[in-house]
């Protein structure tokens, strides 16, 4: 198994609903990542995960939460979303690797994504 | 703060020419360097890397050259095809670190 999955493709949801996005990888990656990405933009990164442990939250506003509940899943928990929160949200995920004696990342290997509309 | 960018949004390329790809950086701390070709609606995928102890990295087609003194790597797409027709992420990570940063992306126009 080579790939990373993601569901649901698509979600459109309301500002006041509950919803979750979820990922998974049977690579034995340890490090995963959840990314948002509006047309024409880059990747931004949101939050990484590494040995299952919140390392990078780059000031994610809270109605955002990551979980990750063991190496091979990480979910995206939404709560209270605004409309500018429509957007394709990226999943990816990584194998470790010692550069200069530092843990380091090799590529990432990103998912489908999920297709999220917040009406 | 854009670390990595991509100056140039489009390029558009005759089928069997070269496609040039380029992207500069500005933090020297980047020691890893990737290649990412996206469609529209799909994720990112990984097409080629560089380590910054080399100056070329081959494979196929797709060559990847680093220049560390300028902070300058290009991608070559040899002969190029209308299949290669995608936006081109260039990305940049720093050792000791599990981030990843993205240029804006080139849309790569390759026609028939």
């Amino acid at each position: 198994d080579t790939e990373v999955t993601q569901t649901p493709k698509h979600l459109v949801m309301g500002m006041t609903n509950k919803k979750s996005l979820k990922c998974e990888q049977h690579m034995g990656h340890r490090a995963m990542y959840w990314y948002k990405q509006k047309a024409k933009k880059p990747p931004e990164l949101m939050f990484v995960y590494s040995y299952e442990k919140l390392s990078i939250n780059e000031s994610v506003p809270s109605r955002f939460s990551p979980e990750c509940p063991n190496s091979s899943l990480l979910n995206l928990h939404l709560h209270a979303l605004q409309p500018e929160d429509s957007a394709l949200y990226l999943c990816a995920s990584s194998l470790p690797r010692l550069a200069g004696g530092l843990l380091s990342y090799n590529e990432q290997f990103f998912g489908p994504g999920t297709r999220l509309t917040v009406l | 703060d854009q670390q990595v960018k991509q100056n140039s949004p489009s390029l558009s390329v005759q089928e069997g020419r070269i496609s040039i790809l380029n992207c500069d950086y500005t933090n020297s701390m980047f020691d890893y360097f990737l290649w990412y070709k996206k469609y529209p609606a799909e994720g990112p995928t990984f097409l080629i890397s560089i380590s910054s102890i080399k100056d070329k990295n081959e494979d196929g087609r797709f060559t990847v050259f680093l220049n560390k003194s300028a902070k300058h790597l290009s991608l070559h797409i040899v002969p190029s095809q209308p299949g290669d027709s995608a936006v081109y992420f260039c990305a940049a990570s720093e050792v000791g670190n599990n981030d990843m940063r993205f240029g804006a992306g080139t849309r790569l126009t390759v026609k028939p």
